[in-house]
């Protein structure tokens, strides 16, 4: 069983960039949900995706945009990067219908971006 | 919406001792609880978690936490520390919002076991 992997583990950009981040997810998972975990802090929810469309989103601007792909991977796009979207993201796989009353998320190591 | 509070931000043990970290929530008529673990430099680990039923919840290496609807708490808690323990732990709650679940989380704890 394959488990959920991004990529790449680190970057650097600087100020008014954009940055792509990828994630593979866990082998028969068809949700994705992405998180940005700042320093010291918990993660925080970016927005989740299902049947390759968002179906759901935190409190994060419009800069902020994703894609899932048929084979149920995904990407997260930053646009205009800003010092403080330095974190770590981080992207977590699920079943749909276990996440409907609490299944488990499943992460992967996460993209540690550093805007300068 | 959904909020999770974890009291301490930092708690140091030693080892073989026993230890609790505590966690509370907001109210909600439906909540799912759980505890991750992430070790230094990896992403998160599922420990443990409440969805129904019993309000003792026993997870992965040794943990157990305890629902507690009246105080709204889910404290943590492990009789016997290992230094294997180290790590940050947090504290989440399921937030049914629409047609989905938003898994919110926790500042975290970190859990330092000293030998």
């Amino acid at each position: 069983e394959t488990g959920v992997t991004q990529s790449p583990t680190h970057l650097i950009k600087t100020r008014g960039q954009q940055v792509t981040l990828r994630c593979s997810s866990q082998s028969g998972h068809n949700t994705v949900s992405w998180y940005q975990q700042a320093l010291g802090q918990g993660p925080q929810f970016i927005f989740q995706y299902y049947r390759e469309e968002e179906n759901g989103r935190g409190n994060f601007p419009p800069r902020f945009s994703g894609l899932q792909f048929p084979n149920y991977s995904s990407e997260l796009n930053v646009n205009a990067l800003e010092l403080d979207d330095s974190a770590l993201y981080l992207c977590a796989s699920s079943a749909i219908g276990t996440t409907f009353g609490g299944g488990e998320l499943f992460f992967g190591e996460g993209s540690r971006l550093t805007v300068l | 919406a959904q909020s999770v509070t974890q009291l301490d931000s930092q708690v140091p043990v030693f080892e073989e001792a026993p230890v609790e970290l505590r966690c509370n929530y907001s109210s909600s008529v439906s909540v799912y609880l759980f505890w991750y673990v992430q070790y230094p430099n990896q992403g998160l680990q599922l420990l443990l978690k409440y969805l129904s039923g019993s309000t003792l919840v026993k997870g992965i290496n040794g943990f157990e936490a305890e629902f507690n609807k009246s105080q709204t708490s889910f404290h943590l808690r492990k009789p016997s520390v290992h230094i294997s323990d180290t790590a940050e732990y947090f504290c989440a709650v399921s937030d049914r919002v629409a047609s989905y679940d938003k898994v919110i989380f926790g500042p975290g704890t970190s859990l330092s076991v000293i030998p």
